[in-house]
């Protein structure tokens, strides 16, 4: 089944600085990828997604990045600001018949002003 | 203009004793997901519905059942719970299954004592 490795687990930036989070993927089948947001005791929210018949897409200072050739997708954000301060979690749509999202274990990103 | 609701946010349950948190979703869409988060951890898909279809994950415990009367509410119930079993339970919805985003519900933190 598939399989998704984000690194790093922490992330500590200084504000106005740019951050970028990498993860892989196992299945060469997986075709979506999408990137969550959760702010402490909130719930995770879709920040970006991108699928596997593009290789970048950017929405104001975030953008994604995705190689199917070598199972990889980042996320970069720029320009950070505290209140990007959150865990981040990336996702891999595996095709296990019913298109299961398969997380990430999480990014801890602090900005620090 | 909450799409996915949960409730309770918050529920105090004993060891053993069971319980059930429900989810509610004016989105109308076909598929629902319940998952588990324990702190500092990606969300755990315990299963889905797809309109009537029920999937259950192979790792699930059966302690954890799930019923979805209507398109509108899906409800966890856990039949016997165990203080490992003391976790967010986050509810989505997605449109369809595939390249949809999934929704998230707030939540219910579950404690065990």
């Amino acid at each position: 089944g598939e399989n998704v490795e984000q690194h790093p687990s922490t992330l500590s930036v200084q504000e106005g600085d740019s951050a970028v989070i990498k993860c892989t993927y196992s299945d060469s089948a997986s075709n979506y990828f999408p990137w969550y947001k959760q702010e402490l005791g909130k719930r995770p929210q879709l920040i970006i997604d991108i699928r596997s018949n593009v290789g970048e897409k950017k929405d104001q200072r975030i953008a994604v990045t995705l190689n199917k050739t070598a199972k990889h997708f980042s996320l970069h954000i720029t320009e950070t600001q505290p209140e990007d301060s959150a865990v981040y979690f990336c996702a891999a749509l595996s095709d296990g018949g019913y298109n299961k999202l398969i997380f990430g274990a999480g990014t801890r990103l602090a900005v620090h002003p | 203009d909450a799409m996915v609701i949960q409730n309770p946010r918050y529920q105090v349950t004993q060891f053993g004793k069971p319980v059930t948190l429900s989810c509610s979703q004016t989105l109308n869409h076909n598929v629902m997901y319940w998952y588990q988060q324990k702190s500092s951890q990606a969300p755990k898909l315990l299963f889905h519905y797809y309109d009537k279809d029920f999937n259950n994950e192979a790792d699930t415990p059966d302690n954890f059942q799930s019923r979805r009367p209507n398109t509108s509410f899906c409800f966890l119930d856990i039949r016997s719970p165990g203080l490992g079993d003391a976790a967010m339970y986050l509810c989505a919805t997605s449109r369809d299954q595939g390249q949809d985003e999934q929704y998230f519900g707030p939540g219910t933190r579950l404690t065990v004592t």
